[in-house]
């Protein structure tokens, strides 16, 4: 059974400060993973998407990187601002039948002004 | 492109009725949509696949009976939360899955928020 743990639960961190948020995995037979942001009482945005063959994947000031054989994901996030202020999941897809999609819990975090 | 609607994005309803989401997928179609549940403080958990015009697939221990899953075209899905209790109060979120060959890709719906009194 695939699980998927995210460190640190919470974060804090003023803002202009580099950042990197955690996401491993117990199966590394996956299809693909997927970092969303998650902002209070709302649905998921997607992020970036790293499919099993990558290595990494950026857009704009994310930068995600993917170690399958370590079961191991970071998202780094380059002077963040108080808009990056959500919460933000971890999915992984496992490989075969219908592509189960597993979430780790997220990482709350608040960009201080 | 690829935008899924969830209807509706809130419900207040009282325990023992039944209540009713709505998952669109606006400008694709959808071979498989999902239907996760995420309770506070908690990841999202899947409830249940299902693909058109076939019965869903239920995810060990989420009862079949209460949660009826129509999926009667490739742009709907309906999740129906039969005699509600307070314990079922979550935000649901869907997921579709387009029709497009050798893609795996998921866009996930806003999410519905239940409380039931």
């Amino acid at each position: 059974k695939q699980e998927v743990t995210q460190i640190p639960a919470a974060l804090s961190v003023p803002e202009g400060e580099n950042l990197v948020l955690n996401c491993s995995f117990t199966d590394s037979a996956i299809y693909n993973l997927q970092w969303f942001r998650q902002d209070p009482g709302k649905g998921l945005t997607s992020l970036l998407l790293i499919q099993s063959s990558q290595r990494e994947q950026t857009s704009g000031r994310l930068n995600a990187s993917l170690d399958k054989s370590s079961g191991r994901s970071t998202l780094y996030i380059a002077a963040s601002q108080p808009g990056d202020s959500a919460t933000y999941l971890c999915a992984v897809r496992i490989s075969g039948g219908y592509q189960k999609v597993t979430f780790g819990i997220g990482t709350k975090l608040q960009v201080i002004p | 492109g690829a935008v899924v609607s969830q209807h509706p994005s809130r419900v207040i309803c009282k325990s023992g009725t039944s209540v009713k989401i709505e998952c669109r997928s606006l400008d694709f179609q959808a071979t498989t949509m999902f239907w996760y549940r995420q309770f506070p403080k908690q990841s999202l958990m899947l409830m249940a696949t299902s693909n058109e015009g076939s019965k869903a697939t239920y995810e060990q221990g989420v009862e079949k009976d209460k949660f009826l899953i129509n999926h009667a075209s490739l742009t709907l899905s309906t999740l129906t939360v039969t005699s509600a209790h307070p314990e079922d109060s979550s935000f649901y979120i869907c997921s579709c899955r387009p029709v497009r060959g050798g893609s795996y890709e998921q866009y996930f719906g806003p999410g519905t928020r239940l409380t039931v009194t």
